[in-house]
């Protein structure tokens, strides 16, 4: 049983660096999300995805941020000019469109911006 | 999607009963509630979703009155392994999770 997959686990950038992330979602599953969360506080929102075709963006997303799914199958989240307050867990999960209220989380990637 | 208030954490021994409640006062009529948990260095993990009356799986219960203003979550005799936050979620359609902060559960020998 693969679960959803994150790589890498911990990345350290300096700040103005750009980073992507990758996510492998549950092979079956056609939704795939990315949230944010920082410490003490639950995850945020970031987008979401059916298929290859992203729904919905958060204001959280600004413009140094951008999310694909070119095949429908994993995505990546590219953050570009990183800046301090990105320093986050960034967790993406997946689930079937028809559950989407059971979504299936990865372990996230850990950032941190010095 | 309505706002929910839970306690921001408890403690509890093992072998105990743990019961986690959950205000949803403007809850609407389409909306279920769902919980979620979250182990240190984990992402959430779905437990149980509900609408009315009484939900039960392998890992809790969900009780939720008449009037569905609240929610509770109940853990059936915790271990230290139950040791983790704990999110209820209000809504009708779930493309993005709206989290809280949600309740700290810790469990003690």
């Amino acid at each position: 049983d693969t679960g959803v997959s994150q790589n890498p686990r911990h990345k350290i950038t300096k700040r103005g660096q750009n980073v992507t992330f990758r996510c492998d979602p549950i092979s079956e599953h056609n939704r795939l999300y990315w949230y944010r969360q920082t410490l003490g506080q639950g995850p945020e929102f970031l987008t979401y995805f059916q298929n290859e075709a992203q729904l919905e963006k958060s204001r959280l997303l600004s413009d140094r941020f951008s999310a694909e799914r070119p095949k429908g199958s994993f995505s990546t989240l590219e953050i570009q000019r990183t800046e301090q307050g990105d320093s986050a867990m960034y967790l993406c999960a997946s689930s079937l469109a028809s559950a989407d209220y059971e979504q299936y989380f990865g372990p996230g990637t850990r950032l941190t911006v010095t | 999607l309505a706002k929910t208030t839970q306690p921001i954490s408890m403690d509890s021994y093992e072998g105990q009963e743990v019961n986690i409640t959950c205000s949803h006062n403007n809850i609407a009529t389409n909306d279920y509630i769902t919980w979620y948990q979250q182990f240190p260095s984990q992402g959430p993990r779905f437990i149980i979703q509900g609408y009315k009356t009484k939900v039960t799986n392998e890992v809790a219960s969900l009780f939720i009155p008449a009037d569905r203003k609240s929610s509770t979550l109940s853990l059936p005799r915790v271990s230290l392994s139950d040791t983790a936050v704990y999110y209820c979620l209000v809504g009708d359609s779930w493309g993005k999770l709206q989290f809280g902060a949600g309740t700290q559960v810790v469990v003690t020998p």
